[in-house]
């Protein structure tokens, strides 16, 4: 399969825990963007990268959340100190460049307890 | 008010019904993207226009950027096109989504 892999699909932790989740895009996209959906609403933006730099964020992205990727390949997603609120499934989505469809990952599922 | 509306929030209708959900954005796009999500989160993308209508088997997107409206059709609906339906708009440059709060449709056979 070379569809948009996420990893974990499913994450419980206590509040105060740190989390990191993984994204691996397809591999010839070199755009890929992180959303946050939670309950009964639509996806939200984060941030995104083109190559390995992060182009741009959303001012819900808060000090206690970093992204990264490193060789402009799979890309990483930390929350710090996580909080209720927290809880949400993140999605990973890629892009081709000069295309303008996203390829969504399946999610990540968080739960803060 | 959200930059993309979608109306209605929840659809409930019988097999074999014409379906119509409506998105309204108000900020200029270079393209609305209609996708599907179905239980456990995955995101399919539907399509992608920005002009005219697009025909996908029985699922039909059309958009009018004057009124800066979309209409999304399902014919002969059938139990398995039940999900959720989100619009989604893409500006030039950075190109990420911004979403519509979605719709729930749910097909009763």
């Amino acid at each position: 399969d070379t569809g948009v892999s996420q990893d974990p699909r499913h994450k419980i932790t206590k509040r105060g825990q740190n989390v990191t989740f993984r994204c691996d895009p397809i591999s010839e996209h070199n755009r890929l963007y992180w959303y946050r959906q939670t309950l009964g609403q639509g996806p939200e933006f984060l941030t995104y990268f083109q190559n390995e730099a992060q182009l741009e964020k959303s001012r819900l992205l808060s000090d206690r959340f970093s992204a990264e990727r490193p060789k402009g390949s799979f890309s990483t997603l930390e929350i710090q100190r996580t909080e209720q609120g927290d809880s949400a499934m993140y999605l990973c989505a890629s892009q081709e460049s000069l295309l303008n469809e996203q390829f969504f990952g399946p999610g990540t599922r968080l739960t803060v307890l | 008010k959200n930059e993309v509306e979608q109306s209605p929030q929840n659809l409930t209708a019988q097999e074999g019904e014409f379906i119509t959900i409506n998105c309204s954005y108000s900020v200029g796009i270079s393209a609305l993207h209609w996708l599907q999500q179905h239980p456990g989160g995955g995101i399919v993308s539907l399509f992608m226009l920005s002009s005219g209508k697009k025909k996908h088997g029985r699922l039909i997107a059309t958009i009018n950027i004057q009124e800066k409206h979309s209409s999304l059709h399902i014919t002969a609906s059938h139990p398995r096109d039940s999900a959720v339906y989100i619009c989604a708009v893409s500006g030039s440059g950075a190109q990420k989504l911004v979403f519509g709060q979605g719709t729930r449709l749910t097909i009763n056979p």
